[in-house]
């Protein structure tokens, strides 16, 4: 059974740090690795998909890259924003981890 | 617009008295999924179905009841509600079951069980 891990469960950076959020998975027989953000009281957002032979997607200020090998995915975010704060959780293969709470401070 | 829709968004209920929470999405997926929410628990997965009239459990299935006779509706039923089953459901749609394709979320039933 496939467990999913997000460390940590929060954060808090001043406005414009580079961070980086973590996901580690024990199963590498994954179909693909997605990044979600979920704003307190509504649903989750896709942020990147990653299918199972992609190393790594981009969107924006976002980064996420999959190492199936040593079963871990991380997003990098880049000169973070107080817009940015938000739970990230990470699914493989539609099974979730507990997420990252994200603060970033003005 | 695409999108999945889910109600209510808030349900009040009594032990024992059976609901009905409706998922519907416009996107023609095949894949959709409930989910419950808890704190410090994540995402769980109550069941799935992979294209309509197929059905499978996910990781908690126990209390819940599932049925997909069309494409674009996927009811969660709670045949006699439990205040353990107070959590935060949400449905879930992509074009094809996990297979690399972008999922998309309804906003939420917050469900309270008294």
């Amino acid at each position: 059974k496939q467990e999913v891990t997000q460390i940590p469960a929060a954060l808090s950076v001043p406005e414009g740090e580079n961070l980086v959020l973590n996901c580690s998975f024990t199963d590498s027989a994954i179909y693909n690795l997605q990044w979600f953000r979920q704003d307190p009281g509504k649903g989750l957002t896709s942020l990147l998909l990653i299918q199972s032979s992609q190393r790594e997607q981009t969107s924006g200020r976002l980064n996420a890259s999959l190492d199936k090998s040593s079963g871990r995915s991380t997003l990098y975010i880049a000169a973070s924003q107080p817009g940015d704060s938000a739970t990230y959780l990470c699914a493989l293969n539609m099974r979730f981890g507990a997420g990252t709470r994200l603060t970033v401070k003005p | 617009e695409a999108q999945v829709t889910q109600n209510p968004r808030y349900l009040i209920t009594v032990t024992g008295k059976k609901l009905t929470v409706t998922c519907s999405q416009n996107m023609n997926h095949e894949y959709m999924s409930w989910y419950r929410q808890d704190p410090g628990l994540g995402l769980r997965q109550i069941y799935y179905s992979m294209n309509v009239e197929v059905t499978d459990k996910g990781d908690v299935p126990e209390g819940y009841k599932v049925s997909r006779k069309e494409k674009r509706n996927f009811p969660l039923i709670l045949e006699s509600p439990s205040p353990n089953q107070t959590s935060l459901y949400f449905c879930a749609s992509s074009l094809v079951g996990f297979a690399g394709t972008e999922a998309f979320f309804g906003q939420g039933t917050r469900l309270t069980v008294v």
